[in-house]
């Protein structure tokens, strides 16, 4: 299995303020690399896709970087509807997921 | 596309959960495959397995031994079997799409809201 991490675990914000997740490879995945995000009762929904492609219809605030075994997710502004929480997945073998990053109201 | 899970909320140790994910909105005849995750309390997201339309099916080794996942065309649909469960597999079960990118890899682009199982006698 390929392990993923992420940091920090929790992630206290104000709209407006820049935030960025870190997350982390056991082992180099190249770019193969997926950020979705999370809320409680309703359908995750898909931001990234190999590392740093914008899913369709994902506002532009949100952006991805990295390859081999360390990327970021960052939300330059945050907005009231991004208090959510964050999940990297990696695809470079059999899908694995990191165990999330919250996002929430300072 | 939309994607609605259904199945039993309760399922007794030892037999088999199974569950259904209705698509609308897109066909399950695309080149999409389509799949299962899961997440249990407290837990990370899981992997189960997908399927392509025409019957061939990746999953996690780890269930392996122990999922089914099965489609049909007719009705849109596609299915989980997962046997001889065990209070561990207590989750929210999701259906989703995956991209048709070398899978087993890729990424899931359409998610079911997720239907919660539990394990219990």
């Amino acid at each position: 299995d390929i392990q993923m991490t992420q940091s920090p675990s929790t992630l206290s914000g104000s709209p407006g303020d820049r935030v960025t997740i870190t997350c982390r490879a056991s082992q180099t995945i190249s770019s193969w690399l997926a950020w979705y995000q999370v809320k409680p009762g309703k359908a995750p929904r898909l931001l990234i896709y190999k590392a740093s492609d914008l899913e369709s219809g994902v506002p532009s605030r949100f952006s991805g970087s990295g390859s081999g075994t360390e990327f970021t997710l960052t939300i330059s502004s945050l907005q009231p509807d991004d208090f959510a929480t964050y999940y990297c997945q990696q695809y470079n073998s059999y899908p694995t997921f990191g165990p999330g990053t919250k996002v929430e109201i300072k | 596309p939309q994607l609605q899970e259904s199945g039993p909320g309760l399922v007794k140790p030892s037999e088999t959960l199974a569950l259904t994910c209705t698509v609308s909105g897109g066909s399950i005849t695309s080149a999409y495959y389509w799949g299962w995750i899961r997440q249990a309390p407290g837990k990370g997201l899981e992997w189960i397995g997908s399927i392509y339309y025409r019957g061939t099916t990746y999953y996690n080794p780890s269930l392996q031994s122990r999922a089914a996942i099965s489609a049909d065309p007719s009705k849109n649909q596609f299915s989980l079997r997962l046997s001889s469960v065990t209070a561990a597999d207590t989750a929210v079960y999701s259906c989703v799409r995956h991209s048709p990118f070398q899978v087993p890899r890729g990424w899931f682009d359409s998610w079911g809201q997720g239907n919660l199982v539990s394990v219990s006698s």
